[in-house]
């Protein structure tokens, strides 16, 4: 009955590759979120989906694309990895405003880079 | 989003109060102020948020000053399992989008 779910948890792969992280929520909200946590501990807000639309774009490298085929799931692709994309990504959920206005955050999913 | 300011570290004893202050002087009056808590390799927890009333829940007693500069989020009794980095955030309430996450007060609760 987990609400906000990640696969993979951990992720281990070499620069120049592509990969994906998925989530997913079984809360019925509407908006989504990634958020990214270097190794200094800095959490900083990605990308925001309400209901399948990009709302939210941190000036995030265009290597990243989020994608949401519906709005229980919002996955992270990334092309071409870099040192630098090694971190701890989050997704959130949120229901729908007026709903309420907590996040809920996944488990985390921890990219290393080699 | 206003910025907040708050003690980089706390310790506190098993079983006793643990106070948690946030200085938020650029707070605007419609912004709420939010506590997060991020236990160790987890997802950040919400805990409780307030505009400038006295809230409390099962978690959590949140105490906003009359000038709403300044509050204190209250854990009325430490366990172990409350050592994390707990997060004061300022925000719109519904404003739907990002939140905004300082460096927060790694709290440590000892035996």
């Amino acid at each position: 009955d987990t609400a906000v779910s990640q696969t993979p948890k951990y992720l281990v792969t070499q620069m120049g590759n592509d990969k994906s992280i998925k989530c997913e929520q079984n809360l019925g909200h509407d908006t989504m979120y990634w958020y990214k946590q270097d190794s200094k501990k800095f959490l900083k807000i990605m990308f925001s989906y309400n209901n399948k639309e990009l709302i939210i774009n941190e000036t995030v490298p265009n290597r990243f694309s989020p994608k949401s085929p519906d709005k229980a799931h919002l996955n992270l692709h990334i092309n071409s990895l870099e040192l630098g994309d090694s971190a701890v990504y989050f997704c959130a959920s949120r229901p729908l405003a007026g709903e309420g206005d907590t996040q809920y955050f996944g488990p985390g999913t921890r990219l290393t880079v080699l | 989003d206003a910025k907040t300011t708050q003690p980089p570290s706390m310790d506190c004893a098993e079983g006793r109060a643990a106070n948690l202050p946030c200085n938020h002087s650029t707070i605007s009056g419609n912004e709420y102020v939010y506590w997060y808590r991020q236990i160790h390799s987890q997802g950040p927890q919400y805990i409780i948020h307030g505009l400038k009333n006295n809230e409390t829940n099962e978690m959590a007693s949140l105490i906003i000053t009359e000038d709403r500069k300044s509050s204190t989020l209250i854990l009325p009794h430490a366990t172990l399992r409350d050592t994390a980095v707990y997060y004061c955030i300022v925000r719109f309430y519904n404003q739907g989008g990002k939140l905004i996450f300082g460096q927060g007060t790694e709290l440590s609760v000892k035996p």
